[in-house]
């Protein structure tokens, strides 16, 4: 067990919804980082999250975003679904965040949505 | 671009044999390097990091090796065991604030 929690474990939705991922941190850490991880590719890196600030920005799509919030957990909101987004979607925590990473992120059992 | 990558996407091996699983990245601004496991239906687990500044780092059972002439990182597994059953991840870290993945390769230890 990382420490890192998400929920749902499980999502099923349709097309043209809106879903709402959620991450709990490890205790302490301040940056929570968003994945996602779909069959015919890896990890593919998404936002990062310092103290509540956006830090870093990957291949993430206008129509996804996401916060943190004061007590450090996260939120991935995912809206107008397409059916190519079904995915495992990872959570990542790690107690830095500045510049290159030279620390462990330790991620989060994932969330596996399914759009239909 | 810059990426990583592993050699091989899958390998199988014999349980008590050791495995190796290797890992080339082209980012010379690398400096941290990171192995993770994930199990089937789990999120990736770390297993060892490596800086810049060693060649060997050893854990429990594994054993990471960094060649910076070559861009070349390796993870060993010794005495595999059924569960080590997994794919398997490298990480740099040659980016500003995030990890770039491989493609992952895929551990079968057989009985």
């Amino acid at each position: 067990d990382s420490g890192v929690t998400q929920t749902p474990k499980h999502l099923i939705t349709a097309t043209g919804q809106r879903v709402t991922l959620r991450c709990s941190p490890r205790s302490g850490d301040l940056s929570v980082y968003w994945y996602q991880q779909s069959l015919d590719q890896g990890l593919q890196f998404l936002i990062q999250y310092y103290n509540g600030e956006e830090r870093a920005k990957g291949n993430i799509l206008e129509r996804f975003s996401a916060q943190q919030f004061p007590d450090l957990h996260s939120e991935l909101n995912l809206s107008s679904l397409e059916l190519g987004d079904s995915a495992l979607y990872f959570c990542a925590s790690s107690v830095g965040g500045g510049g290159r990473p030279q620390e462990t992120q330790y991620f989060g059992p994932g969330t596996r949505l399914l759009v239909l | 671009g810059e990426s990583v990558g592993l050699h091989l996407p899958t390998l199988s091996v014999q349980e008590g044999d050791n495995s190796i699983i290797n890992c080339a990245y082209s980012n010379s601004a690398s400096d941290y390097f990171i192995w993770y496991k994930q199990e089937s239906g789990k999120g990736p687990q770390f297993i060892i990091d490596i800086r810049s500044n060693m060649d060997k780092r050893q854990g429990q059972r594994v054993t990471v090796l960094l060649n910076k002439t070559v861009k070349h990182l390796s993870l060993q597994i010794a005495a595999t065991q059924p569960g080590d059953s997994a794919v398997y991840f490298c990480a740099e870290n040659g980016d500003d604030y995030k990890l770039s993945f491989g493609a992952g390769t895929t551990v079968t230890v057989r009985a």
